[in-house]
């Protein structure tokens, strides 16, 4: 079956740091891949995805590539602000038959910036 | 109201009440979903509904009730509730199709329950 990996926090940088959030994936299919996002006390926030190898997402200044060799969707930011800090999810898409797409979600990694 | 909207966004109850969470999407959406987030526990889909027909139940046990009677809402009743059931309840809604870009859901801020 599908899943994702991500690596386990928490992590801690200073404002202005260059953030890394690694992402690997097993999938049988060709999933679409995500991030979301959730700020305390609140639901998930989509931040980007991308649809197929090779392709870049990005939103407010952070990226990730869709990398098929490596099966990884590293989730990157090159100046973190305290705003950052939240809990980062990565995910797949992915549906079988008729059925729904299902979102496969990693365990999710709690960053926190200090100023 | 954009987006996903969840009421009530906290909630305490005691395991003999009955309560409901209700779900609203207001971005045209066919597709509807319930998961769980407890804590330290990866999220867990519960339900989904496609064209207001459930089309997957998790497992969840029968003290969860869903409801859809149209794709813009969904409810979440719930009855003689156990201690382990507080979580953040999430809601999301997608455009299920062929077309990319279906794949996409997107959430409400959630109802953080408490069970007691």
């Amino acid at each position: 079956g599908n899943s994702v990996t991500q690596m386990e926090g928490p992590v801690t940088l200073s404002e202005e740091a260059f953030l890394t959030i690694n992402c690997t994936y097993t999938a049988t299919g060709y999933p679409s891949l995500f991030w979301y996002v959730q700020y305390p006390g609140e639901g998930l926030q989509l931040l980007l995805k991308a649809t197929k190898a090779d392709d870049k997402g990005s939103n407010k200044g952070f990226e990730a590539t869709y990398r098929k060799e490596t099966t990884s969707f590293h989730l990157e930011k090159g100046s973190v602000q305290v705003s950052d800090s939240a809990v980062y999810f990565c995910a797949l898409s992915d549906r079988k038959g008729g059925s729904n797409y299902k979102l496969t979600f990693g365990k999710g990694t709690l960053l926190t910036v200090n100023p | 109201e954009t987006g996903v909207t969840q009421t009530p966004r906290h909630l305490v109850m005691g395991m003999t009440n009955k309560k409901s969470l209700k779900c609203e999407q207001h971005l045209g959406h066919n597709a509807m979903y319930w998961y769980k987030q407890s804590a330290k526990k990866p999220l867990e889909l519960m339900f989904v509904y496609n064209f207001k027909e459930q089309t997957e139940n998790n497992s969840v046990p029968s003290r969860f009730s869903p409801e859809c009677p149209n794709s813009s809402h969904l409810f979440l009743h719930l009855h003689t509730l156990q201690p382990e059931d507080s979580a953040l309840y999430l809601c999301a809604s997608s455009q299920e199709g062929l077309a990319v870009g279906t794949d996409t859901q997107y959430f409400g801020p959630g109802t953080r329950l408490t069970v007691l």
